[in-house]
């Protein structure tokens, strides 16, 4: 069965602090994905990894890095996190670049204090 | 860019009434459309996608969408829902290119009452 761990449900951390929010998935895939979930603003995508050590940036990158030194590892990395990064946080892995499905975490919901 | 818009961010239901919910999106030349559910503390699975074929796509669950090029619309309908379908449902759409990348519209929570 296909499976897509986050290393916390919730986090709380505190204002300029570095936050690593890890994934793993079994499945092989060779490619992972971050997103941020907000209210009314659905899913969007923070930064991909086709490949490991491979990165690509999304559509809001800024505030955030990412490493992949193991295929089935993900991390995201908030360098020095912000109260305007407190949000839910998603992680997903595709088996490859021309699927279509995505397989999903179950999040971290990340509040910055 | 592609652009997804779900026109109710609320939508209310009584147990065992029918449901649909809306999703438009921006024109391109070939898109693959998909709807994902969001269960009360879980990430997102996916409930069907349209590739190509049939415009009336099944999924699971007894959901169903369909793909209206014209009116670029990609439709949730569930002829009677349950309580246990409770759960915020989120449009995407990928247009193939670009890495095939997905881009989500805002959700749609559904609430079902008794």
């Amino acid at each position: 069965d296909v499976k897509v761990t986050q290393s916390s449900r919730y986090l709380v951390k505190r204002t300029g602090e570095k936050v690593f929010l890890e994934c793993v998935q079994d499945m092989d895939h060779e490619n992972m994905f971050w997103y941020r979930q907000d209210p009314g603003l659905g899913l969007r995508l923070i930064y991909f990894s086709y490949d490991v050590k491979m990165k690509e940036k999304g559509d809001i990158p800024e505030g955030y890095s990412v490493s992949r030194e193991k295929k089935e590892r993900f991390s995201l990395i908030l360098e020095s996190a912000s109260t305007n990064q407190t949000s839910m946080y998603l992680c997903a892995s595709r088996e490859r670049q021309y699927s279509y499905e995505q397989y999903f975490g179950p999040g971290t919901r990340l509040t910055v204090t | 860019a592609q652009s997804v818009t779900q026109l109710d961010s609320q939508v209310p239901v009584f147990e065992e009434a029918p449901v649909e919910l809306r999703c438009n999106y921006s024109s391109s030349v070939s898109v693959y459309l998909f709807w994902y559910v969001q269960y009360p503390n879980q990430g997102l699975q996916l409930l069907l996608k349209y590739l190509s074929g049939s415009t009336l796509v099944k999924g699971i669950n007894g959901f169903e969408a369909e793909f209206n090029k014209s009116q670029t619309s990609f439709h949730l309908r569930k002829p009677s829902v349950h309580i246990s379908d409770t759960a915020e449902y989120f449009c995407a759409v990928s247009d193939g290119n670009a890495g095939n990348m997905l881009t989500f519209g805002g959700g749609t929570r559904l609430m079902v009452k008794p």
